[in-house]
């Protein structure tokens, strides 16, 4: 069955540092990988999409690579702030869309100042 | 983008009674999608509603547990059944935008309590 791992739960780094996200999955072949930004009591914030004929996606202090052939996705953000605190999650979609689009569990990261 | 507001935004509900979550959009939209969220869990996709035709429900979800409306384009309810403890979680409906990123948009979400 497909499954999704974000590694790890929760990550702590110290404020300016680069935090490092890790997506992995299995028993998939995505045509794009997504991540997001959640809030305690919001719902998840669009951030970036990388489709699988794509290396490396950036957007501003964001940087998303994606590597089909380990089946990985990482997401780092770089010159880290406490604002930056959050849940990150990864979502992979299929060619058709709606149908087969499943989030990872999420990583919590707190930037400490 | 799209704005999406849902009602309630949090209830608390006694087993075996039932409960419709009201998800509004500021704009016309094709697809829109339920989702939960049990404490500390991921999102799980329930179904997608597509105006003027039934509900795709993923594996694991029947309609008879959550029903689904989609009455115009700009709007949908989702109905959650003879609820359990079970079923306590956070609901959310999202759409997909227009262009190239197939990003969606997400509500803030309900927050059920079933006692």
């Amino acid at each position: 069955s497909q499954k999704i791992e974000q590694n790890s739960e929760a990550l702590n780094i110290q404020e300016g540092k680069t935090a490092t996200l890790t997506c992995n999955y299995t028993n998939y072949s995505p045509a794009y990988l997504q991540w997001y930004r959640q809030d305690p009591g919001r719902g998840p914030v669009f951030l970036l999409l990388i489709r699988e004929n794509e290396k490396e996606k950036r957007k501003e202090r964001l940087k998303v690579t994606f590597d089909t052939t380990l089946k990985q996705s990482l997401f780092h953000i770089t010159a880290s702030q406490p604002a930056d605190s959050a849940t990150y999650l990864c979502a992979l979609g299929s060619r058709n869309y709606g149908q087969n689009f499943v989030f990872g569990p999420g990583t919590r990261l707190s930037v400490l100042p | 983008s799209a704005v999406i507001s849902q009602k309630p935004s949090r209830d608390i509900c006694q087993r075996g009674t039932s409960l419709t979550i009201q998800c509004q959009v500021d704009s016309q939209v094709t697809m829109m999608f339920w989702y939960r969220q049990q404490p500390g869990q991921s999102l799980t996709l329930i179904a997608t509603a597509n105006q003027g035709s039934e509900a795709t429900y993923e594996s694991g979800f029947v309609i008879d547990k959550f029903p689904i409306s989609r009455p115009n384009l700009t709007f949908s309810t989702l109905t959650v059944s003879n609820m359990s403890p079970e079923d306590s979680s956070i609901y959310l409906c999202s759409v997909e935008a227009s262009g190239s990123n197939n990003e969606q948009f997400f509500g803030p979400g309900t927050r059920l309590t079933v006692l």
